[in-house]
C-alpha cells in the first residue's frame, strides 16, 4: 500500500468551476500536511500547509483535513487556466522527512 | 524568500562518469535533501542531511553518495553513472521549524 495516494488524473474542470484534489494517507501517526503545484518542467512549489482538522482558506485555495479519515482535499475555486499542473499531496510524521504522492494532473479547461 | 540554487539545469553524461550536482541554499538552514521524479514514481527521497558533515540515507540511495562540508552546499555524487539514473534531482530545504520544504529548480540529468 502506498504510503500517500493520489488519483493521477487528468482531472479537467471548466474555467471558473471548484477543482477538488483528494488525498489519503496510510500512517495515522501524520502530524503535518502540505500541497504542491508542479508545472511541467519546473520544480514543485508550496501552496498550502495544513496541521489541524478542518479547513484553511488561502485565497482561492481551501485545504482540507481529517486526521480520523486520513484524508486530505484542495479545493480551487474560480479555476483559472494558470492553475492547469500536477498538484502534489505530502504528508510528515516528523524528523523532517516528507512523504509526497505521485500527484494529480488537473487540466482547466478555457 | 528562501533561496535553493541546482548547479545545472541540464546535465548529460556518459555511462561509467563521476556525477556532481551541487545544491546551495542562501539562508541558514539546517535540513536538506535530494530527491529523484520519475513519471509514475513520483517524489523519492535519495539522502538527506541535519547538519554539516551529517548524512541519513533516504528511501533509494544505491549508487549515490552526498557531501555536506558547509551548511549551506550539499552535493549528490553519482559514483559511476548508469542508464537507470536518468531522471530529474531536486534539492530541497526545510527550515528546521516546520517541514515544509522549498526546492531548488532541479536538474536533468540524462546518462547515455
Amino acid at each position: 500500500q502506498k504510503e500517500v495516494e493520489q488519483n493521477s488524473g487528468p482531472l479537467s474542470v471548466p474555467e471558473g468551476a471548484i477543482a477538488s484534489l483528494n488525498c489519503t494517507y496510510s500512517d495515522r501517526g501524520s502530524q503535518s500536511f502540505f500541497w504542491y503545484r508542479q508545472y511541467s518542467g519546473k520544480s514543485p512549489e508550496l501552496i498550502m500547509s495544513i496541521y489541524s482538522n478542518g479547513d484553511k482558506e488561502d485565497g482561492r485555495f481551501t485545504a482540507q483535513l481529517n486526521k480520523a479519515s486520513q484524508y486530505v482535499s484542495l479545493l480551487i475555486r474560480d479555476s483559472q487556466p494558470s492553475d492547469s499542473a500536477t498538484y502534489l499531496c505530502a504528508v510528515s510524521g516528523g524528523y523532517q522527512k516528507v512523504t509526497f504522492g505521485t500527484g494529480t494532473k488537473l487540466q482547466v479547461i478555457p | 524568500d528562501v533561496k535553493v540554487t541546482q548547479s545545472s539545469r541540464y546535465l548529460v553524461k556518459r555511462t561509467g562518469e563521476k556525477v556532481f550536482l551541487e545544491c546551495v541554499q542562501d539562508m541558514d538552514h539546517e535540513n536538506m535533501f535530494w530527491y529523484r521524479q520519475d513519471p509514475g514514481l513520483g517524489l523519492r527521497l535519495i539522502y538527506f542531511s541535519y547538519d554539516v558533515k551529517m548524512k541519513e540515507k533516504g528511501d533509494i540511495p544505491e549508487g549515490y553518495s552526498v557531501s555536506r562540508e558547509k551548511k549551506e552546499r550539499f552535493s549528490l555524487i553519482l559514483e559511476s553513472a548508469s542508464t537507470n539514473q536518468t531522471s530529474m534531482y531536486l534539492c530541497a530545504i526545510t527550515d528546521g521549524y516546520s517541514y515544509e520544504q522549498y526546492f531548488g529548480p532541479g536538474t536533468r540529468l540524462t546518462v547515455t
